[in-house]
């Protein structure tokens, strides 16, 4: 049971908007510890996708957004496209484990 | 250009230590801010963190593996290390290494590498 929690999954047809939660405790998200997700296409490494709560690396698209608020996280992403069929981690730092935690991870389908 | 590669066995037998080394370039492990992580992938399962190496040589470890992960670090050879003892077939997983920044994120990942335990 991961400490970050995630829905299992969601769907979407192209072009529609979805948004994948994380929800945390006091000891991670609620202390004001930042959250990164991660996307991960079939068979591949994770990659990062938002880092700092709401900041984008160089080279992904802005359809990509992040936010938190208390004790929870938010990835959403718009204009869904075939190619954001993947697995999506949220990852945190608990300061009572000493260390990172992932979420749980969502499977986003696209109809 | 930050590229990291995990290598060692892809079998081992329940009980024995398990070995990974990765080997990195594009930076240097003695860089203040800087870390490498190791995370582990059952099949089909979620990620799951287990330890990071820092620039002055601090270690965390996950506190669930606490007891059974060493991580050290060749500042010279570009390498981090991950020992794992008393291997169970539960830890059959993907063991990926990453790049750690003090944003407190991995933005470079390994490829991964499939260790099977097994008799």
């Amino acid at each position: 049971q991961s400490v970050l929690t995630q829905p299992p999954s969601v769907s979407g047809a192209p072009g529609q908007r979805v948004t994948i939660s994380c929800t945390g405790s006091s000891s991670n998200i609620g202390a004001d510890y930042d959250v990164h997700w991660y996307q991960q296409l079939p068979g591949t490494a994770p990659k990062l996708l938002i880092y700092g709560n709401k900041n984008r690396p160089s080279g992904v698209p802005d359809r990509f957004s992040g936010s938190r608020s208390g004790t929870s996280a938010s990835l959403a992403i718009t204009g869904l496209q075939a190619e954001d069929e993947a697995d999506y981690y949220c990852h945190s730092y608990d300061s009572s484990l000493s260390g990172s935690v992932f979420g749980g991870g969502t499977k986003l389908t696209v109809l | 250009q930050i590229t990291l590669k995990e290598s060692g066995p892809t079998l081992v037998e329940p009980t024995q230590t398990l070995t990974l080394t990765c080997t990195f370039s594009g930076f240097s492990l003695s860089t203040n801010g800087v870390g490498v992580g190791w995370i582990r992938q059952p099949p089909g399962k979620a990620l799951e963190y287990l330890a990071l190496v820092y620039w002055d040589d601090d270690k965390r470890y996950s506190p669930s593996l606490r007891g059974r992960l060493t991580i050290t670090k060749d500042t010279s050879k570009n390498q981090v290390v991950l020992t794992m003892t008393n291997m169970d077939p539960v830890d059959t997983a993907t063991y990926y290494c990453a790049h750690w920044t003090s944003g407190g994120y991995f933005d470079y990942w390994g490829q991964g590498t499939l260790v099977t335990v097994s008799s």
